[in-house]
């Protein structure tokens, strides 16, 4: 069975730091998709990225960076110079397409990230 | 224009009622979730349909039955309400693409409280 962790539960920082947001996964599928998402405390769940399982380049996006190695199942998520805005409980998943339409998202149990002014 | 919309944003009711929660979207796609966000935070997949077709039911008790008179259309009522039932339901939606998996959109929302 497919299984996401994110062993960080809460992280604290202060603004201007870089900040990384660990994820690990387990999947016996070759095929698979992991996604990042944004929760911030006004409660909406924000998409962030997709990566495919043949795609282990790294990417970047402004201030976000996502670290993909199978090697060690890991998907990393790192904030630079992090902002208040970027405040927010965020959640790694997992998806193994190679079911089909039963395909579902599993997610991590999220990261409570708090940036301080 | 709201991609994923549901209704109500908040819910508040009495242990034993029933009540429904509705989700449309517009962005063309045909696959409908519902989730549940328990208290601390962990998100877990309750039902998917496929073209107004039922795909996955996760083991949730048989008072919540999930309807979709329609693609762009999923809700779900909620017989009986429990204690338990408190929670946040998320609609999502997503293009089904075979062998590949498409990120999901999720609407806003509904904070569902039982007294």
């Amino acid at each position: 069975a497919q299984k996401v962790t994110q062993a960080q539960t809460e992280i604290s920082v202060v603004e201007k730091e870089d900040v990384t947001l660990d994820c690990v996964y387990e999947t016996r599928d070759t095929t698979y998709y992991l996604f990042w998402y944004k929760q911030p405390p006004s409660g909406e769940l924000v998409f962030l990225i997709r990566r495919n399982s043949f795609d282990e380049q790294n990417e970047i996006s402004g201030r976000y960076s996502w670290n993909f190695q199978k090697s060690t199942s890991s998907f990393n998520f790192t904030i630079t110079a992090s902002q208040v805005v970027d405040s927010a409980v965020y959640f790694c998943a997992l998806s193994e397409p190679g079911t089909g339409a039963n395909s579902k998202l599993t997610f991590g149990k999220g990261i409570t990230l708090s940036v301080r002014p | 224009d709201t991609a994923v919309s549901q209704t109500p944003k908040y819910l508040v009711t009495q242990m034993g009622n029933d009540k429904s929660i509705k989700c449309e979207q517009n962005l063309g796609h045909d696959t409908m979730y519902w989730y549940k966000q328990d208290s601390k935070k962990f998100l877990k997949i309750m039902f998917s349909y496929n073209n107004k077709e039922l795909i996955i039911n996760e083991t949730v008790p048989n008072r919540f039955s999930p309807k979709s008179p329609d693609k762009a259309h999923l809700n779900l009522h909620i017989n009986s309400l429990e204690l338990g039932d408190s929670a946040v339901y998320f609609c999502a939606s997503s293009q089904y693409q075979g062998y590949s998996y498409n990120e999901q959109f999720f609407g806003p929302g509904t904070r569902l409280t039982v007294l």
